[in-house]
């Protein structure tokens, strides 16, 4: 079945740095990914879609010079997020529709920011 | 705001039991989708009803829409501790379109 790959799984970083996360398409083509954040026992909030070839949509109150995304190819997106921040900390989530209806999600990365 | 908004918000079971969890949203939906989540994990795609479609199963599971009332229900019949879970929600408004999500059920089956 479709596959969405995320990496790194967990990254711990220090306050000031900038983190890169990965989010691929393993056996398919994604035109379009999304990007989620979730804190613990919550639900997941979309942060924005990202599209292959242009700009990604954000959603309200997310600060795209904070949370930097690149859809460079149809099977890769990468979500950056600059100057972290403790509040930051969160498990991130992509997922891309391998068909029309059906979303994959990624296994998702966890970011502690000290 | 969440579109989707699930009940109860948190279930426990026996094993064997049935779990019934509930899903209303807001506004018009093309598809409506259920997903697992164990904890610390990724989203695992269960089911997707259409908006033109009432009822459907799948193995063990079984999702209702009434579109009149915005409302869905998962069942999940003779359940099993692996069952155990949070399940969300997400109401699909075009294809390949973004979906939003609810807050979830948490469900605890219990050996």
């Amino acid at each position: 079945g479709a596959v969405v790959s995320q990496h790194p799984s967990r990254v711990i970083c220090k306050s000031g740095t900038s983190v890169k996360i990965e989010c691929r398409s393993l056996d398919f083509q994604a035109t379009t990914m999304f990007w989620y954040r979730q804190f613990p026992k919550q639900s997941l909030m979309l942060m924005a879609t990202s599209n292959e070839g242009s700009k990604a949509t954000y959603e309200q109150g997310v600060e795209k010079d904070k949370f930097l995304i690149n859809h460079a190819s149809l099977t890769l997106s990468t979500l950056t997020v600059t100057s972290a921040h403790p509040e930051d900390s969160s498990f991130y989530i992509c997922s891309a529709f391998h068909s029309m209806e059906t979303q994959y999600f990624g296994p998702g990365t966890r970011l502690l920011v000290l | 705001s969440q579109q989707g908004e699930e009940d109860p918000q948190a279930l426990s079971i026996q094993e064997g039991e049935n779990a019934t969890m509930n899903c209303s949203y807001k506004t018009s939906i093309n598809n409506l989708q259920w997903y697992r989540q164990n904890s610390g994990r990724g989203l695992v795609h269960l089911i997707l009803i259409r908006s033109n479609e009432r009822e459907k199963h799948s193995g063990r599971l079984r999702v209702t829409l009434d579109t009149s009332k915005k409302s869905s229900s998962l069942l999940i019949t003779a359940s099993r501790a692996a069952d155990t879970a949070s399940y969300f929600c997400a109401t699909g408004n075009t294809n390949a379109g973004k979906s939003t999500f609810g807050d979830g059920t948490t469900l605890t089956v219990k050996p």
